[in-house]
């Protein structure tokens, strides 16, 4: 089966600027996920989809990031406008939303996306 | 409370060796422990997982071993190889959201 799919790979932007990355998540996925990766940490939940509907956005920054997932398939996050900080890889995963005993619902990661802010 | 802690940061392994990454966790509401490997320029990808009623879970080369009672877990790499050179992800998974909780990450180098 296909993959995750993200775009762009790579962006760079200037401080103050707005940017949006696109995620397309495995056929029939009802999980969508989005992370913040910071170079040398893990990756940081930043919003969770399931279907429509979020069921996790505490740790997205309102003030600036944005993220939709319209009729429950690709999703974009958006954040306007950036700072030196948002620099990272942001990562989309997408996961079944069912537990079988096979998959515990694994969560599958996209390539993500490479940010600079500068 | 939700935080995974991780370590070593760094790890040098000779090839054959035995590569050990260590976790620790508080949060009870755990339900899954899975380990994520990470090569540059990718996303992280499942590599082996252990559900909380179990102490150890081997496939192949990769083993982890779950004690409960302490709240720590660890991933043994048997007969590492330079392919397995990496970064290594432990996670802790929330039983009511699915949300991953990641640690800090270990950079594995395996020299030939």
């Amino acid at each position: 089966e296909a993959g995750v799919a993200q775009s762009p790979r790579y962006k760079i932007i200037e401080k103050r600027q707005s940017v949006a990355f696109w995620c397309n998540p495995i056929s029939g996925h009802a999980t969508l996920y989005w992370y913040q990766q910071i170079l040398g940490q893990g990756p940081k939940l930043l919003i969770q989809f399931q279907n429509n509907g979020v069921v996790d956005d505490s740790q997205l920054p309102k003030d600036r990031f944005s993220a939709e997932r319209l009729k429950g398939v690709d999703s974009t996050l958006k954040i306007q406008p950036a700072k030196l900080e948002d620099s990272a890889v942001y990562l989309c995963a997408s996961s079944s939303g069912t537990s079988g005993r096979r998959s515990y619902n694994e969560q599958f990661f996209g390539p993500g996306t490479r940010l600079t802010v500068l | 409370q939700q935080q995974v802690k991780q370590s070593p940061q760094s790890l040098i392994v000779q090839k054959g060796g035995i590569s050990i990454i260590n976790c620790a966790y508080e949060n009870t509401a755990f339900d899954y422990f899975p380990w994520y490997q990470q090569f540059p320029g990718k996303g992280p990808a499942l590599l082996i997982a252990i559900r909380p009623d179990v102490s150890e879970k081997k496939e192949g080369r990769f083993t982890i071993s779950f004690n409960k009672s302490a709240k720590q877990f660890s991933l043994h790499i048997m007969d590492s190889q330079p392919g397995d050179s990496a970064t290594y992800f432990c996670a802790g998974r929330m039983d009511s959201s699915y949300k991953l909780i990641f640690g800090s990450g270990t950079r594995l180098l395996v020299r030939p």
